[in-house]
């Protein structure tokens, strides 16, 4: 596709349920990162994929966060067991091959509201 | 730790106006990289400018331009004759060469509206 796409645009969930996020990047780029950005702040990093391998996942907050990008391409954001403090805009962004001097791409984003 | 700045949380200008948008980052890395991205209402963020630690030249592109000073930290972002079209968010962000760290460090943006 042309740029990052992010689905769903929107999700409201209710406090204790588990929301799967997805990220189709740039086709092409090997690199793809998660961050999360609440309301009034900057993004803040998540994790970061080469291809399949999650190289860094230093910014998850708790295990109750996963990602996985199985087969290279798209990645998923998982958070199980959703709390108030959730509720954020997660970006998703690419680059062609993840060098620091490179450029990331992002998406939408998706915008979670847990009740 | 690596840290961006953006101590202008929002700013207000009448369309035409010029307007700098301040950016002050820390590192002690020698080789680090700058960035300068648009956060418009629709929520993506869109990419405008990287900088490297070794180019100090400053850039222009239209009505945008960058200048980059490394003795005070600085990478201050100026639209001159502002419009409309430019009420957006605006992100400076920072990622370092030799901690292999790909994340990028972001500001807390500076919201600016530009009243017609």
């Amino acid at each position: 596709g042309a740029g990052v796409s992010q689905s769903p645009r929107y999700k409201v969930a209710k406090r204790g349920q588990d929301v799967a996020l997805r990220c189709d990047p740039i086709s092409g780029h090997v690199s793809l990162f998660w961050y999360q950005q609440a309301l009034g702040q900057g993004p803040e990093f998540l994790t970061y994929f080469q291809n399949e391998a999650q190289l860094d996942k230093s910014g998850l907050p708790s295990d109750r966060f996963f990602a996985e990008r199985p087969e290279g391409s798209v990645s998923t954001l998982k958070i199980q067991r959703t709390q108030q403090e959730d509720s954020a805009v997660y970006l998703c962004a690419s680059s062609l091959y993840g060098a620091t001097q490179e450029t990331q791409y992002f998406g939408p984003g998706t915008r979670l509201l847990v009740l | 730790a690596q840290k961006v700045t953006q101590a202008q949380t929002e700013i207000s200008v009448v369309e035409k106006e010029d307007v700098t948008l301040d950016c002050v980052y820390e590192t002690r890395d020698t080789t680090y990289y700058l960035f300068w991205y648009k956060q418009p209402p629709s929520g993506e963020l869109v990419f405008l400018i990287r900088r490297n630690s070794f180019d100090e030249q400053n850039e222009i592109s239209g009505r945008y331009s960058w200048n980059f000073q490394k003795s005070t930290s600085s990478f201050n972002f100026t639209i001159t004759a502002s419009q409309v079209v430019d009420s957006a968010v605006y992100f400076c962000a920072l990622s370092e060469a030799s901690t292999g760290r790909r994340a990028l460090t972001f500001g807390s943006g500076t919201r600016l509206q530009v009243q017609p």
